[in-house]
């Protein structure tokens, strides 16, 4: 699979909207994003996934580039509850169903 | 819905002791994954399953770690004899076909 790139932190006011970035420069014409985010002592949750197409769904929308190198996870209206760690992996649907978690972002909301 | 269930949700032993996790994925699922966190080295997958099948278990640390699943509504992973650098969470996660994996709220494991 595919290496992706985060930014260690980030920090967002409460209300505004969210926008995570992620490189994945060396991803595959069969390769997924996908999106988990894990909040504190929790299990991570899955929250988007798409291949080439932007998506949108109540928690989130996913707008990958042209050239797919990149991708950025969007939180509309940030709350406080949205702080958490947020990982973005690249995987092949239908392969290895290993999920491959880097240092992923950890993202602040702050009141 | 019940989502995936783990047991216990903290252990604390001596090392040296066995150690037993539990997990009952989401009815329904046929994938099982168990995985292991750390502060160094952080989420890595340890196995996962098809159908009860073990498909992948390149993560198992070595031969003290064993994983189990005995039927499609339950699995264990063992540790005998367990060190301190097995402290860590586990979780457990199951899916169903391409769908995303569904994790539990970890096990949170020190040994002593």
């Amino acid at each position: 699979d595919a290496k992706t790139t985060q930014p260690p932190s980030m920090d967002c006011a409460e209300g505004r909207a969210a926008n995570l970035p992620c490189n994945h420069s060396t991803i595959s014409g069969n390769e997924y994003v996908y999106w988990y985010r894990q909040i504190h002592s929790q299990g991570p949750q899955y929250i988007i996934h798409g291949l080439k197409n932007n998506e949108t769904n109540e928690m989130a929308s996913l707008i990958i580039t042209e050239d797919r190198k990149s991708s950025t996870l969007i939180l509309p209206h940030a709350t406080l509850r949205d702080t958490a760690v947020y990982y973005c992996i690249v995987r092949v649907v239908g392969g290895n169903e290993k999920l491959t978690f880097g240092t992923g972002t950890r993202l602040t909301i702050i009141p | 819905d019940a989502g995936v269930i783990q047991s216990p949700r903290h252990e604390v032993t001596e090392m040296g002791q066995e150690v037993t996790l539990r997990c009952k994925p989401i009815s329904g699922h046929d994938y099982l994954f168990w995985y292991r966190q750390t502060m160094m080295r952080g989420l890595e997958l340890l196995i996962y399953f098809n159908n009860n099948v073990p498909i992948d278990d390149s993560g198992m640390p070595e031969d003290r770690f064993s994983a189990k699943m005995p039927n499609a509504s339950f699995s264990t992973l063992k540790i005998q004899p367990s060190e301190p650098r097995d402290s860590a969470v586990y979780f457990c996660a199951s899916k169903v076909g391409n769908q995303p994996q569904h994790f539990g709220d970890g096990t949170r494991l020190s040994i002593l």
